[in-house]
């Protein structure tokens, strides 16, 4: 069975401090592992597409990197406005299966 | 291009009440579904369609049913709701095929079942 757990569940930053969140999954045949960003009373927005181990993609303040066990979302010295709640999800064939999430909380 | 538009954005039902969530999408995207979102357990697959005509189920099917005549529309129907359906419902869509790529979803509809 598929499943993607991520950690911590929740993380208090303060601006400028730099940290990394993990999504870990188990999938029988990994299609994609996305990233998306999800505000308050909104739906996910997308991030980033990761496809293989070793892949590393960038934007803005982010950083997503994947190996064949998980994959981390680096912040580099974060903004209030960067405080959201972050899913990974995986994509094994038609399925899609998303972690839990991680809230981050960024204070000025 | 509205992207992915739902309706009603709030909705409350009394146990046995039926009624249907309307998705539609005007990127011309093949593949549509539909998730749940329940505090602490992430998004939970309902039912996906790959295209007008082909639906199938994902993880939490039961109680829910779906159709796919057009390419834009993916409605989301409840034929008897119960408390446990109670959550927030979320329609996506994602150009699918052999390039699969992100999803867009849309801005949710909020049901409470009583």
């Amino acid at each position: 069975e598929d499943q993607v757990t991520q950690s911590p569940e929740a993380l208090r930053l303060q601006e400028g401090e730099s940290s990394s969140l993990n999504c870990s999954y188990t999938v029988s045949g990994l299609r994609g592992l996305f990233w998306y960003r999800q505000d308050p009373g909104k739906g996910p927005e997308f991030l980033f597409t990761l496809y293989s181990a070793g892949e590393e993609k960038e934007k803005e303040r982010l950083k997503a990197t994947l190996t064949k066990k998980e994959s981390f979302l680096h912040i580099t010295a974060p903004k209030p406005e960067d405080s959201a709640t972050y899913l990974c999800a995986v994509q094994d064939g038609q399925n899609f299966v998303f972690g839990p999430g991680t809230r981050l909380s960024v204070l000025p | 291009n509205a992207g992915v538009t739902q309706t009603p954005k709030f909705q409350v039902l009394k146990t046995g009440q039926s009624m249907t969530l309307q998705c539609a999408q005007d990127m011309n995207h093949e593949y549509m579904s539909w998730y749940r979102q329940d505090p602490g357990m992430g998004l939970r697959l309902i039912h996906y369609s790959v295209g007008a005509g082909i639906t199938d189920q994902g993880e939490v099917p039961n109680g829910y049913n779906v159709s796919r005549s057009t390419t834009e529309d993916f409605p989301l129907r409840l034929l008897s709701a119960a408390p446990s359906q109670t959550s927030v419902y979320f329609c996506a869509s994602s150009r699918g095929g052999l390039a699969w790529t992100e999803q867009y979803f849309g801005p949710g509809t909020r049901l409470t079942v009583t």
